[in-house]
């Protein structure tokens, strides 16, 4: 099974800054990496899939980098309600399986 | 607009049994793969099963494997989990999803989420 580990475990920050998260995997994924947000009582809502493609009515101010094993989500300046836990995923390997979670919160 | 609605979840004594549906709306149900996902309370996501569009394949995590049964009813755009068996590690919120839109096949991302139903295992 692949492991996903994501970093840093919680960000605190402030609207308007940069915001970069990682995603490390314990073997490579190719780009079948994913990565979703989730806010409190809600269902999660995918972002990003195949590691740079946003999902349907996504802002662009989300974007996804990386390949392999070594996977970043930028968000470009950040908005009220972007902040929410991320998680990604990895597809390249049966089980597919999530990372952690990385909790942005408010500074 | 596409909504997935899950219900059948509750309060259950371990080695009891369960069956969730999700009721699907505003895309073809037919031609997508459907996963149910869990989370357990405060925890991270799990990816529990997998059925193709046309139910013809199945797929299930190993903790799961030989308890859970998904199943689905393209006639009335339904999916189902059918849970025997529970222990209290299967706590969680299901939530079901549909496969990665334009895939082509089974791809194992999760393009469009219900807002979950909460399964309590406990005595």
């Amino acid at each position: 099974e692949i492991v996903l580990t994501q970093s840093p475990a919680t960000l605190s920050l402030s609207p308007g800054e940069r915001v970069t998260l990682s995603c490390r995997a314990s073997q490579s994924v190719g780009i079948n990496l994913a990565w979703y947000q989730q806010k409190p009582g809600q269902a999660p809502r995918l972002l990003i899939y195949d590691v740079s493609n946003r999902a349907t009515g996504i802002p662009a101010r989300f974007s996804g980098s990386g390949s392999g094993t070594d996977f970043t989500l930028t968000i470009s300046s950040l908005e009220p309600e972007d902040f929410a836990v991320y998680y990604c995923q990895q597809r390249s390997n049966w089980p597919p399986t999530f990372g952690p979670g990385t909790k942005v919160d408010i500074k | 607009q596409v909504q997935l609605v899950e219900s059948g979840g509750g309060v259950v004594q371990p080695g009891g049994s369960l069956r969730l549906s999700c009721s699907a709306s505003g895309f073809t149900f037919s031609t997508y793969g459907m996963h149910w996902v869990r989370q357990a309370p405060g925890r991270g996501l799990e990816w529990v099963a997998f059925i193709a569009y046309d139910g013809n394949n199945k797929d299930y995590v190993d903790a799961v494997k030989g308890r859970f049964t998904i199943s689905r009813d393209n006639s009335r755009n339904t999916l189902f989990l059918q849970m025997n068996s529970l222990r209290a590690e299967d706590t969680a919120v299901y939530y079901c999803a549909s496969d990665l839109t334009n895939c082509g096949g089974a791809c194992y991302s999760f393009d469009f989420w219900g807002q979950g139903t909460l399964v309590t295992v406990s005595s």
